[in-house]
């Protein structure tokens, strides 16, 4: 069964700090994976994504790192603002299935809160 | 701006009623999905189109109808049917033919029982 989890489930960090989050995945084969970030009562919004070939992605103070071998991918986030408290959701997409549609398997997500 | 549009962004449903939440993009997107979000719970995908008049279900197609008449609309009814409807909703798109092109979401319907 396809799996995608997150750890840690929630975190709280003061402001300016950097933290990392956690995901790993059982999805075979594999096509790309991504990271979303998502607002509290808002709508999820991408950050990035990697495909099995890339290991290092930067988006401003978001990076996300991809072991395919170990089925691992971390997103780092450096100096911290309060406008990061938000939800990190970890999405990976299988390949070669048939059906078409939606091969995507979603983790449960990162609650992170920022303070002062 | 595009984007995609859902409302209402609250909405209340009493026993043995269906609803309906609106769904509509102008980002001139082919697929567009439905999604039911659930704390603790990653997002579970309940419908999907792959393109006008054609729509398939998802993993927890039981107890929701949609139709897609037209491009920029793709409409969800709850019915009485589900048993258990509270939950977010979020309905989203994105252009077909390009697996890394990312899926543009809503900002979701919060659906609750009276």
């Amino acid at each position: 069964k396809n799996q995608v989890e997150q750890s840690p489930q929630s975190l709280i960090i003061l402001e300016g700090k950097n933290c990392t989050l956690q995901c790993n995945y059982t999805v075979s084969p594999f096509s790309n994976l991504r990271w979303y970030k998502q607002d509290t009562g808002r709508g999820p919004v991408s950050l990035t994504i990697m495909t099995f070939s890339e290991n290092t992605k930067s988006n401003g103070r978001y990076t996300a790192t991809l072991d395919a071998d170990t089925k691992q991918s971390s997103l780092h986030i450096t100096a911290s603002q309060l406008s990061d408290s938000a939800s990190y959701i970890c999405v990976v997409r299988g390949a070669g299935l048939t059906g078409g549609g939606n091969k995507l398997t979603f983790g449960t997500g990162t609650q992170l809160k920022v303070e002062l | 701006d595009g984007g995609i549009t859902q409302s209402p962004k609250y909405l209340f449903r009493k026993e043995g009623q269906n609803v309906t939440l609106s769904c509509e993009q102008n980002l001139n997107h082919d697929a567009m999905y439905w999604y039911r979000q659930d704390p603790g719970q990653g997002l579970r995908l309940i419908y999907y189109s792959q393109i006008v008049n054609d729509f398939q279900k998802g993993d927890i197609a039981e107890g929701y109808s949609v139709s897609r008449e037209k491009k920029e609309s793709f409409p969800l009814t709850v019915t009485s049917a589900q048993k258990n409807p509270t939950a977010f909703y979020l309905c989203a798109s994105k252009p077909t033919g390009n697996s890394n092109q990312p899926q543009h979401f809503g900002d979701g319907t919060r659906l609750s029982i009276l």
